[in-house]
């Protein structure tokens, strides 16, 4: 099993639209999650940390369930400057700083 | 602030010549790493510092790839002899611990190097 898996898409969306992805992780011990977006031929940029109370910023919204080892990034009212690649990025507990980085879920937003 | 800076912004070589990509980290980040992003195996950690010093190399995909940082603000990644399998954009990103010291703080990513080995 991958340490942490990504649907890939593409979820391909109307404006307006909810879009919601998950992102599964392998290692019980993992301390931190973040959620990263990525624009075609850009750098990763970090879109917000995964709280284990859950975080909302603006219409994007990131939830963690330890007991199922699972993030979830919410997208309300999608527009289109939204599509883009999104990435969870998991980093272990103990010492060691190994971020590992989904594959991404590929995002589209049309009119 | 300039953010992480990386140079060439796209390099093509041919087989078997040396490369070697260039990185300067935030200041004030004691964190870098350097990362390889292909379609086929996504983003994938080839090594980081702390404090100049390697920590952990275990991504190194072989000998030919070797990453020095000499010091806070210059790091870089030599491929020789460099090989078409390594195409690929090469991710430079920097960090620093949390305010509380207790875990490293999220990665600010270079605009990367775009590799074809011919």
């Amino acid at each position: 099993r991958k340490e942490v898996e990504q649907d890939p898409g593409p979820f391909n969306v109307p404006e307006g639209a909810t879009v919601a992805f998950n992102c599964t992780y392998s290692n019980s011990a993992s301390q931190s999650f973040f959620w990263y977006r990525q624009d075609c031929r850009k750098e990763p940029k970090l879109l917000m940390s995964v709280y284990s109370s859950g975080n909302e910023d603006g219409r994007f919204t990131a939830q963690l369930n330890r007991a199922s080892q699972y993030i979830s990034l919410l997208i309300r009212d999608s527009k289109l400057s939204d599509s883009a690649t999104y990435l969870c990025v998991v980093i272990p507990s103990g010492g060691s700083y190994i971020p590992t980085f989904g594959r991404g879920t590929s995002l589209i937003v049309h009119p | 602030d300039a953010g992480v800076i990386q140079s060439p912004r796209h390099e093509v070589t041919e087989m078997g010549q040396e490369v070697t990509l260039r990185c300067k980290p935030i200041s004030g980040h004691d964190y870098l790493f350097w990362y390889r992003q292909t379609m086929m195996r996504g983003l994938e950690l080839l090594i980081y510092f702390n404090n100049n010093v390697p920590i952990d190399d275990s991504g190194m995909p072989e000998d030919r790839f070797s990453a020095k940082m000499p010091n806070a603000s210059f790091s870089t990644l030599k491929i020789q002899p460099s090989e078409p399998r390594d195409s690929a954009v090469y991710f430079c990103a920097s960090s620093s611990l949390t305010s509380g010291g207790d875990w490293v703080d999220t990665q600010y990513f270079g605009p990367g190097t775009r590799l074809t080995v011919l």
